[in-house]
């Protein structure tokens, strides 16, 4: 079954840091570009982030630029989120998503369960 | 940054219904829309690729047209399970952006 389940979220005060994980299954995670993408309670959907399929290409939004750091293990089957200098903005449910194909304009055809970042004091 | 506009935010339809939503590009993205579906309290889901793409496993009654800066997703029948809000996805640029999402109610 192919799967995607990330980890790594919680309750940190503004200005600290987390790492998100998303551990994949039932694919080759090594052949796709992978993703980040938020949702703010009761808001819509934000990309994040994303990396291709061997870490040549990075992209970021401009509201984490400069603060987040996306970074895969391809031995591991492994995706990540270092999110650092966290501001109340960045509270949200944080997907894990694959890109459906080889090609950068594919959908995401695999979305894992989201794991919640919450930036309170 | 391409900005996705969705309308009506809101729709509240009957079963058998037929909906239609649109979704326009702030410029032109060819046909790199996609549309998702996502229930409350779930992962969104994939319906829709490349603007009128079936995807496997998704109930026929949901079909799209449109390109370059006008698109359209349309349930024919409309069933319960479809309360959900409905997104717009565009994959033109390097950096994707989603519409605002429309909330479908079932009455």
């Amino acid at each position: 079954e192919v799967q995607l389940v990330e980890s790594g979220g919680g309750l940190v005060k503004p200005g600290g840091s987390l790492r998100l994980s998303c551990e994949a299954s039932g694919f080759t995670f090594s052949s796709y570009c992978m993703n980040w993408v938020r949702q703010a309670p009761g808001r819509g959907l934000e990309l994040v982030s994303s990396i291709s399929s061997s870490s040549n290409y990075i992209y970021y939004a401009n509201s984490v630029k400069g603060r987040f750091t996306i970074s895969r293990d391809n031995a591991k089957n492994s995706l990540f989120l270092q999110m650092n200098s966290l501001r109340a903005e960045d509270t949200a449910l944080y997907y894990c998503a694959k890109l459906g194909g080889l090609v950068r304009t594919d959908a995401f055809d695999i979305w894992g369960q989201g794991t919640l970042v919450t930036v309170s004091s | 940054e391409i900005v996705l506009t969705q309308s009506p935010d809101f729709q509240s339809v009957t079963p058998k219904e037929k909906v239609t939503i649109t979704c326009r590009a702030s410029q032109s993205i060819g046909s790199n829309l996609h549309w998702y579906q996502q229930r409350p309290d779930q992962s969104p889901k994939l319906l829709i690729k490349y603007a009128s793409q079936s995807v496997s496993g998704v109930p026929s009654r949901f079909s799209g047209s449109g390109s370059g800066t006008d698109f359209t997703l349309t349930i024919n029948s409309l069933e319960a399970e479809d309360a959900a809000t409905y997104y717009c996805h565009q994959s033109s640029s390097l950096l994707h952006t989603f519409g605002q999402g429309t909330k479908l109610e079932i009455k």
